[in-house]
């Protein structure tokens, strides 16, 4: 079946080592988001990218930084993570132009553990 | 600040009894609204999308509209405890814009 994939389910690093999330996906969609979500809170949109623009929430912190090097992958990249960035972080999908009958369509997530 | 605002709960309902989920926006221009259900440690999934006034159903979901009021709900009818989950409200602005969530109502859905 058509799907996102995120990998790894579980991730745990150590304060301040960079670390590198991510997802891929079959649905051929060209709108990919990147989501941070912690315990009882609503999805937090980071950026995403229509095609290759890139673009970056306003109050997305600069220690988190994405790459799309094709249609098919997307990565989250955290340069020096602190206890603060421990969260699941969810990557999503929508076809474009967005048209407001496209929802997103979610991956199972990763679980980042900072130690 | 475009919010979305939804009780945290937990909603408990015994099992067959209708759930009701509400859920308000303070955005005018927000056009289109989504539900996601999200199991513990699980993504959102996708259960119901609204786009007008006025109630869409589907299977057991049935999803309310108000624009005039900003105001949208999920009914769930014949509650079971599979249902038990955190039901996220979003909406979109315009066409083009990013999905805004709201934190989620958590349903326990008691047998």
């Amino acid at each position: 079946d058509a799907m996102v994939i995120q990998n790894p389910r579980y991730q745990v690093t150590q304060f301040g080592k960079p670390v590198t999330l991510s997802c891929s996906q079959t649905l051929n969609h060209n709108v990919m988001y990147w989501y941070q979500q912690k315990s009882s809170q609503a999805p937090k949109l980071l950026f995403h990218y229509y095609d290759k623009d890139f673009n970056n929430e306003a109050d997305t912190p600069d220690n988190f930084q994405s790459r799309r090097p094709n249609t098919s992958f997307c990565f989250l990249d955290i340069r020096s993570p602190g206890l603060g960035d421990a969260a699941m972080y969810l990557c999503a999908t929508s076809r474009a132009p967005t048209g407001r009958r496209q929802p997103q369509h979610f991956g199972d997530g990763t679980r980042l553990s900072i130690l | 600040q475009k919010e979305v605002e939804q009780n945290s709960g937990p909603l408990s309902v015994p099992e067959g009894a209708i759930a009701s989920l509400n859920c308000t926006y303070s955005d005018r221009g927000s056009q289109s609204f989504f539900w996601y259900r999200q199991y513990s440690g699980k993504s959102p999934e996708l259960i119901m999308s609204i786009y007008s006034n006025g109630d869409k159903e589907d299977g057991r979901f049935t999803a309310q509209l108000n624009k005039a009021s900003q105001y949208v709900s999920l009914l769930i009818r014949d509650s079971q405890p599979s249902d038990s989950a955190t039901y996220l409200c979003a909406s979109r602005q315009g066409s083009q814009g990013n999905l805004i969530f709201g934190k989620g109502t958590k349903l326990s859905v008691k047998p």
